[in-house]
Parts: C-alpha cells; sequence; structure tokens
C-alpha cells in the first residue's frame, strides 16, 4: 500500500533556528510528493512539490524540501524559522494508479511546529 | 494557481438533518476533489467529483450518506446527509487545475461543521 509518514507530532523550535519537518513515504514506481501548511481555522495552503529533477526543492516562505530516494525521505527545512511559521504541516504523496491521471492524494498525518521567541 | 471559495465557512446542525456545501472556482478545473478533516487528524478523500458523471467514492464512503453533484468544471457540492455527531469535521473541496499526475491540488478555505 502507497503511504506517507510523518513520525513527528510536533517539533519545537526557537526563533531563527532551522527547522525540520520529517516525512517518510511508501510507494510504487515514481514518487510525487507534496508539502502543504494549515494555519489555523484556515485552510490547506501548498508550499512545495517534488516531481522529478533536482533532490532539493524549494517553494513558498523560504520553505525547502530534500527528496532523499534512498531512504525514502521528503523532510521540510527552512534555514531560519519564524514565529509565523507556527503551523501545522502536512506531507501528501499522490499514488501511482495505472491509466488514471491525477489522482488525490494521501496525506500523513501532520507536524505541529511550534516556533517561540 | 485556482481561487477556491466554499460556502458556509461553518455551520452547526441537529442530529439528522443534512447540510449542502458548495465549492466554486474561479477557473475552469479539471479535476474535484472533496476531503474530510476530522477534529485533530489528517484529511481523507471522501471521493472525485466528476463533471457529467456519478462521483467516484472511497472505501467507506457511499452515495447515500454523501451526495455529490459536479455540474460544470467551476462548481461542486457536497451533502453529508442525515447527519449526526461524529460527522464533525472539516470538509475541504479541493482542485487539480491540469489533471495529470504532477498536477498541484488546491484547496478551499474549508467548511467546519459540527453536529449536535
Amino acid at each position: 500500500a502507497q503511504s506517507v509518514a510523518q513520525p513527528e507530532d510536533q517539533v519545537n523550535v526557537a526563533e531563527g533556528n532551522p527547522l525540520t519537518v520529517k516525512c517518510t513515504y511508501s510507494v510504487s514506481g515514481n514518487p510525487y510528493l507534496f508539502w502543504y501548511v494549515q494555519y489555523p481555522n484556515r485552510g490547506l495552503q501548498f508550499l512545495l512539490k517534488y516531481i522529478t529533477g533536482d533532490n532539493l526543492v524549494k517553494g513558498s516562505y523560504g520553505f525547502e524540501a530534500e527528496f532523499n530516494k534512498s531512504q525514502t525521505s521528503f523532510h521540510l527545512k527552512k534555514p531560519s524559522a519564524l514565529v509565523s511559521d507556527s503551523a501545522l504541516y502536512f506531507c501528501a504523496v499522490r499514488p501511482q494508479r495505472p491509466n488514471q491521471a491525477g489522482t488525490a492524494l494521501i496525506f500523513g498525518k501532520g507536524t505541529t511546529l511550534s516556533v517561540s521567541s | 494557481s485556482a481561487v477556491i471559495s466554499q460556502k458556509p465557512s461553518r455551520d452547526i446542525c441537529q442530529r439528522g438533518t443534512s447540510l449542502t456545501i458548495q465549492c466554486q472556482v474561479d477557473s475552469q478545473v479539471t479535476m474535484m476533489f472533496w476531503y474530510r478533516q476530522q477534529p485533530g487528524q489528517s484529511l481523507t478523500l471522501i471521493a472525485t467529483a466528476n463533471q457529467g458523471s456519478e462521483a467516484t467514492y472511497e472505501s467507506g464512503f457511499v452515495i447515500d450518506k454523501f451526495p455529490i453533484s459536479r455540474p460544470n468544471l467551476t462548481f461542486s457540492t457536497l451533502t453529508v446527509s442525515n447527519m449526526s455527531p461524529e460527522d464533525s469535521s472539516i470538509y475541504l473541496c479541493s482542485v487539480g487545475t491540469a489533471g495529470g499526475k504532477t498536477d498541484t491540488q488546491y484547496f478551499g478555505p474549508g467548511t467546519r461543521l459540527t453536529v449536535l
């Protein structure tokens, strides 16, 4: 079965420090991986995606993610955290279903990022 | 990216009633999806809304409970029927603009439903 795991329920970081939110995946074939952020009482906002090419993907708000095929990971990173980055972060994978384009996403359970000042 | 709106943004409903949630997109899109996010949980796909044909439901979700309409390429509705407190969730509409496997999905702001 294709799935994505976020092993940490919560990540706590001090403002100005680097942050990492972990994600591992299990898919057959080439993985299509996504990160979304959800602020309180708001919908999901797209941050970045990996389809192919460079293993380091840059996205919105200074976030980036590193695709590591050997470790089946797609960790979200930011060099210097801001208090305003505090939110719920979801990793997602698009399952590979033969002859079916545009299929929906499978989401991890989410990681709450808390950045303290 | 697409601009997606949902109505209502939130509602409090009585057990046994039904609520219809609307999703409007500012441009024609190929794919539209409905997800549920139960309190403190991740997102679970309910169904794919197909234009001009019946929706495709995921395991555990049925048309009688969650009827879906998609009359055109910019609009869809999800009805939560015969509600119980277990249906209290955030319901999110999502769209894919290109329809391909590399497509990015964009999400509406969600409808927060509380069933008493």
